[in-house]
């Protein structure tokens, strides 16, 4: 199996904050990798698709990059709404794996 | 409107088999550009996958869960079904249905049922 690793495991920043988490995979998936957002309570949301495209809908302040092994979720001026627990996903190989999740306070 | 919706019991025993069923309407499941998954997340812990079918019987599991579950899909019912075997007090959690979508070559979940919650207890 894929293993997934994020960084860090938690995070607390201000409103305004550029926030970065990264995602690292125990083999090359080329860019084979999404990330979504889960608010408590909620279902997960795509965010990132293809390690770096934009799920329709998905406020622009979000951006990913990063291929092969590393990757990374950026959030430009961390807005309130964007308290969540964030997870990337491999979707290289099967079985499909997700990372432990990274949560975000403020 | 793409929605999925997952339905089966809220309270199983030790031992007993869970049946998930994934109500789908907006898409058909015999599209060759999506597919169904199955994830869980424990209370207060990270998401982990299941299982997936697409194309026409095409599927895989979780190593360390493939020997207790089973993917099945219904295109007429438009329904997709996990079952899953022996179920212990760790199996507790929330169980999502997820549709999958190929962007090209990668696939993503890119629609959420709400999830349903799943408790093993005797």
């Amino acid at each position: 199996d894929i293993q997934m690793t994020q960084s860090p495991s938690s995070l607390s920043a201000s409103v305004g904050d550029r926030v970065t988490i990264t995602c690292r995979t125990s083999q090359n998936i080329a860019s084979y990798l999404n990330w979504f957002q889960q608010k408590p309570g909620k279902a997960p949301q795509l965010l990132i698709y293809a390690a770096s495209s934009l799920q329709s809908g998905v406020p622009s302040r979000f951006s990913g990059s990063g291929s092969g092994t590393d990757f990374t979720l950026a959030i430009n001026s961390l807005q309130p709404e964007d308290i969540a627990t964030y997870y990337c996903q491999q979707s290289y190989g099967t079985p499909r794996t997700f990372g432990g999740g990274t949560k975000v306070e403020i | 409107q793409v929605t999925l919706k997952e339905s089966g019991p809220v309270l199983v025993k030790p031992t007993e088999t869970l049946t998930l069923t994934c109500s789908v309407s907006g898409f058909s499941l015999s599209n060759p550009r999506m597919g169904v998954s199955w994830i869980r997340q424990p209370p207060g812990k990270a998401l982990e996958w299941l299982a997936h079918i697409f194309l026409i019987d095409e599927e895989s599991y979780s190593t360390s869960l493939k020997n207790r579950l089973t993917i099945s899909k219904d295109t007429s019912k438009s329904q997709v079904v996990l079952t899953m075997t022996n179920m212990d007090p760790v199996d507790t959690g929330t169980y999502y249905c997820a549709r999958m979508f190929f962007y090209g070559a990668v696939d993503a979940f890119d629609v959420w049922g709400q999830g349903t919650m799943v408790t093993v207890s005797s």
